[in-house]
């Protein structure tokens, strides 16, 4: 079965500091690849998805941007914080063969802008 | 008016008892319901996946759609405090990338 890894566990940057969060998978080639952030008591909210190495669609038009440099490898960056963008990240796949259509997620890193 | 609304809770209930978590949806299109369980700090893990109108059983949950009514549901028996946790539906249509619309969770307790 599928395994994803996020790094780090939890990030306090100041706000105007860049960002890069890592998510890498194990066990499957070739997955859809997900980005959701989830602030306090609130719902998912999908940031970015790639369904291959370099294909990006962005769902939410902000400071955020994200790369796919391998098949499991998944990389959120920003080039400056802001205190919005404080929240929980997780990591997201949809395995092959992707007519199995659910999502399993990672374990999620918490960041604290201040 | 969101596409997928889920009474947030709190929601406590007594060791034993019988809990109901539902989700409402206004998109016909959606096809395929999950629900996830997110305890606190720790990402959302899959319990239920299901496609078809009807029940579908496994072990103490049953996930139950109706979607005449665009209605789903979660039943959980013989609730236990290890079932404390934010439960989470899910749904998509079909489409190629298999991208989920998510409630807003709803927060529930056992109390022992």
């Amino acid at each position: 079965s599928q395994t994803i890894h996020q790094w780090p566990a939890t990030l306090v940057q100041p706000v105007g500091s860049p960002l890069s969060l890592e998510c890498t998978v194990e066990g499957t080639s070739n997955p859809n690849l997900y980005w959701y952030r989830q602030a306090a008591g609130r719902g998912l909210q999908l940031l970015f998805y790639s369904v291959g190495i370099g294909q990006i669609s962005s769902e939410v038009p902000q400071n955020l941007s994200a790369s796919r440099p391998q098949d499991r490898q998944f990389i959120l960056s920003s080039k400056k914080l802001l205190l919005s963008d404080s929240g929980f990240y997780l990591c997201a796949l949809t395995p092959q063969p992707r007519s199995t259509d659910t999502q399993y997620f990672g374990p999620g890193t918490r960041l604290t802008v201040l | 008016q969101k596409e997928v609304e889920q009474d947030p809770g709190p929601l406590s209930v007594p060791e034993g008892a019988i809990v109901s978590l539902n989700c409402t949806y206004s998109n016909s299109a959606f096809q395929y319901f999950m629900w996830y369980r997110q305890y606190s700090r720790k990402g959302p893990e899959l319990l239920m996946y299901t496609y078809s109108s009807g029940n579908k059983e496994d072990g103490r949950f049953t996930a139950q759609v109706d979607k005449s009514s665009k209605y789903i549901s979660l039943f959980i028996r013989d609730s236990q405090p290890s079932d404390s946790a934010t439960y989470l539906c899910a749904m998509r249509s079909s489409g190629s990338a298999r991208q989920l619309t998510f409630g807003s969770g709803t927060q529930l307790t056992v109390l022992p």
